[in-house]
C-alpha cells in the first residue's frame, strides 16, 4: 500500500490553463505539506495543513490554492499557469508528535508549462 | 527566518567515508533530519537528531550540536548506490504550527 500517493506523476499543459494535483495519505498523519522543487533541486515549502486547517502559507502566488476535503487529502489547484511554475511538486505528510520528524513524500508530480 | 547551509556537491570513492555538514539558523528548533533523494525519486527519511550527539543507523550516522547549530551526516563504506542528493532539514515550531524546512541539498557522487 502506498503511504502518500499523488496524481498525476507527469503534467504537461499550456500557459494560462488551470490544473490540479491530488494527494492522499493513508498513514493517519495530522499534517500534510506541499513542496516545490525547482531545477536546482531546492525544496521549498509552499503550504502546511494540520487537521484540515491551513497553518502555513509561504509567499507563493495566490494562483496556488490548497484544498483539504478531509485529513487524508490535500490537493493543489493552480490557476493561470505560468512558465515559471514548471517544477516538481511533492506532497508530504508527517505526524505532529514532537519527537518524530519523519516526513513521508509522494512520488512527485513533474509539471511542465509550455 | 530560517536558513540552512550545506555544501552543494561532494565527491568520494567507493568504500570511503564522507561527511556532509549542515549549519542552520532557526527560531524554534525541534530537531535536525536528513533525507536522501535519488534522481527522479522522492526524498526519503534517513535519520533524525533531537538531542546532541551521534545517532547510528547502519552505514549512516548523524550528529547534532545544538549549541553550534550544526550537524552532519556521515556515510561509511560508500557504495555506488549512495550517489544521490542529501538534504538536511529542521523542524521548526512557530505560531502553534510545525514546519519542516529543507536545506539546498548536497549532491554526492560516488566513484569506483
Amino acid at each position: 500500500d502506498t503511504a502518500v500517493s499523488q496524481t498525476p506523476k507527469y503534467l504537461v499543459t499550456q500557459m494560462g490553463n488551470d490544473k490540479s494535483i491530488k494527494c492522499e495519505q493513508n498513514l493517519g498523519h495530522d499534517t500534510m505539506y506541499w513542496y516545490k522543487q525547482d531545477s536546482k533541486k531546492f525544496l521549498k515549502i509552499m503550504f502546511s495543513y494540520n487537521n484540515k486547517e491551513l497553518i502555513i502559507n509561504e509567499t507563493v502566488p495566490n494562483r496556488f490554492s490548497p484544498k483539504s476535503p478531509d485529513k487524508a487529502h490535500l490537493n493543489l489547484h493552480i490557476n493561470s499557469l505560468e512558465l515559471g511554475d514548471s517544477a516538481v511538486y511533492f506532497c508530504a505528510s508527517s505526524p505532529i508528535r514532537r519527537m518524530n520528524t519523519e516526513a513521508f513524500f509522494g512520488q512527485g508530480t513533474r509539471l511542465t508549462v509550455v | 527566518g530560517q536558513s540552512l547551509e550545506q555544501p552543494s556537491e561532494v565527491t568520494a570513492v567507493e568504500g570511503a567515508i564522507v561527511q556532509i555538514n549542515c549549519t542552520y539558523q532557526t527560531s524554534g528548533f525541534y530537531g535536525l533530519s536528513w533525507y536522501q533523494q535519488h534522481d527522479g525519486g522522492a526524498p526519503t527519511f534517513l535519520s533524525y537528531n533531537a538531542l546532541d550527539g551521534l545517532e547510528e543507523t547502519g552505514r549512516f550516522s548523524s550528529f547534532l550540536s545544538r549549541s553550534d547549530s550544526y550537524g552532519y551526516l556521515l556515510l561509511q563504506e560508500l557504495q555506488m548506490k549512495d550517489s544521490a542528493s542529501y538534504f538536511c532539514a529542521v523542524r521548526d515550531y512557530m505560531d502553534s504550527s510545525y514546519k519542516l524546512i529543507f536545506g539546498s541539498g548536497t549532491r554526492l557522487l560516488v566513484r569506483p
